[in-house]
């Protein structure tokens, strides 16, 4: 299958602080990844859609200069919290999905997430 | 409007038995996906299965196996002769074409079921 890369798996830092989360999709190029927001015992929140070459696409109630998500290329999304505050911890994941035409369309494959504290 | 409902939060086996998970999911598209994800510990998603909309066939895949139900808006999933290396949480999620909505490629996740096995 599919494999996906996501860098740091575990960040602790001050709050004010900006931390950035790096996603890559190692075997494939992914035109679009996706975001998402996990707390604990909860189920996954999809925060963002990342387009490359594009603007992502954010879902209602989540601040876009707060999350900035850039998609610069098409192995590589980066999620940038900014000025994090304790209630920004929480375990991020991202996903890739194959491009369309590809035998595998909409499954979407994860990395290992993002466990970030914000003292 | 919650679209993908698994109403078990828990379930305990004991290893050998087997699992039933419940999904039920509610969407106005008539093509659509349907997904099984486990997480781990670890805290991973991983793929395991996929349905589309127009596929009711139930398949089983080594101790997987499937029941679609588009009657009654069902996918449930089973495990046979669960083992320790099972436990995890597992989710059903849908990801519709986008015909009737603006959704398409979004995985819309379920509340997830917890699956502890026992020796």
């Amino acid at each position: 299958g599919a494999v996906v890369s996501q860098h740091p798996s575990w960040v602790i830092c001050k709050s004010g602080t900006s931390v950035k989360i790096e996603c890559r999709s190692l075997d494939f190029q992914a035109t679009t990844m996706f975001w998402y927001r996990q707390f604990p015992k909860q189920s996954l929140m999809l925060m963002a859609t990342s387009n490359e070459g594009s603007k992502a696409t954010y879902e209602q109630g989540v601040e876009k200069d707060k999350f900035l998500i850039n998609h610069a290329s098409l192995t590589l999304s980066t999620l940038t919290v900014t000025s994090a505050h304790p209630e920004d911890s929480s375990f991020y994941i991202c996903s890739a999905s194959l491009p369309l035409g590809s035998g595998a369309k909409n499954i979407q494959y994860f990395g290992a997430g993002t466990r970030l504290s914000v003292l | 409007a919650q679209k993908v409902t698994q109403a078990q939060t828990e379930i305990s086996v004991v290893e050998k038995e087997d699992v039933t998970l419940d999904c039920v999911y509610e969407t106005r598209d008539t093509t659509y996906y349907l997904f099984w994800y486990k997480q781990p510990p670890s805290g991973e998603l991983v793929f395991l299965i996929r349905r589309n909309s127009f596929d009711e066939q139930n398949e089983i895949s080594g101790r997987y196996s499937w029941n679609f139900q588009k009657s009654t808006s069902s996918f449930n999933f089973t495990i046979t002769a669960s083992q320790v290396v099972d436990s995890a949480v597992y989710f059903c999620a849908l990801s519709e074409a986008g015909v009737t909505t603006d959704s398409w490629g979004k995985l819309q996740f379920g509340a997830g079921t917890q699956v502890v096995v026992t020796p």
